[in-house]
């Protein structure tokens, strides 16, 4: 059975840290491997993982995967109270390339 | 706006009654998903939509949920006799298919059954 493990589930920071963020995957004919921020409403891309070894990075935010270890992980560096959200992992995969969630991580950043 | 959009924003409901959600995506997406979602958890996938064929549906949906996308465009899910565990946030995304699997959400219809 697909499964994604998020860790850890919840993280609170001060303005300024580093923080990363974890995601371990086992799923049937991976395809790729998504990252969302949701706030209050719906989750926003973030970025879209398919080669090990390659970080994408959108300015304080980076992300990198392995899919010999089957894991991914999300960075984001020098905080501010606006990155204070969910953050979640969805490998794609399948032939009908749904996407499995994971339950994600709370991250809360403190002033 | 060209994002995609759900109608209503919040529903509340009595229990027994039936409800439905409209889903608009973006209009060159082939590919309309709809997810449940609850406090503390991942979407939940529900069913998706290849263009106006429901290619998959989740072995754990009731079959109080019913969903359609007549002409390959706007999508509605159904839910009849509606239990207070059906309370949720129900989140629309599209794609545009096998040239791109990011997922583009809309903001959700927020369900309270009392």
């Amino acid at each position: 059975e697909d499964k994604v493990v998020q860790s850890p589930l919840s993280l609170v920071v001060h303005e300024g840290d580093t923080v990363t963020l974890n995601c371990s995957y086992e799923v049937t004919n991976f395809r790729s491997l998504l990252w969302y921020k949701q706030e209050k409403k719906a989750p926003t891309f973030l970025f879209m993982l398919t080669s090990s070894g390659i970080e994408k990075k959108s300015g304080r935010l980076s992300s990198i995967l392995d899919k010999k270890e089957l894991f991914s992980i999300l960075n984001i560096t020098a905080t501010q109270t606006g990155d204070s959200a969910i953050y979640l992992c969805a490998p794609n995969a399948g032939n009908n390339r749904k996407l499995i969630w994971g339950l994600g991580t709370s991250l809360a950043v403190n002033p | 706006d060209t994002g995609v959009s759900q109608d209503p924003r919040h529903k509340i409901t009595k229990r027994g009654q039936n409800v439905t959600f409209r889903c608009d995506p973006i209009s060159e997406h082939n590919r309309l998903y709809w997810y449940r979602q609850t406090l503390g958890q991942g979407p939940e996938f529900l069913t998706y939509f290849q263009n106006e064929a429901q290619l998959e549906k989740s072995r754990l949906l009731s079959d109080r949920f019913s969903a359609e996308r007549p002409k390959g465009s706007f999508s509605t899910l159904e839910i009849q006799r509606t239990e207070q565990g059906d309370s949720a946030m129900y989140l629309c995304a599209s794609s545009l298919g096998l040239s791109s699997e990011k997922l583009f959400f809309g903001s959700g219809t927020q369900l309270s059954v009392l």
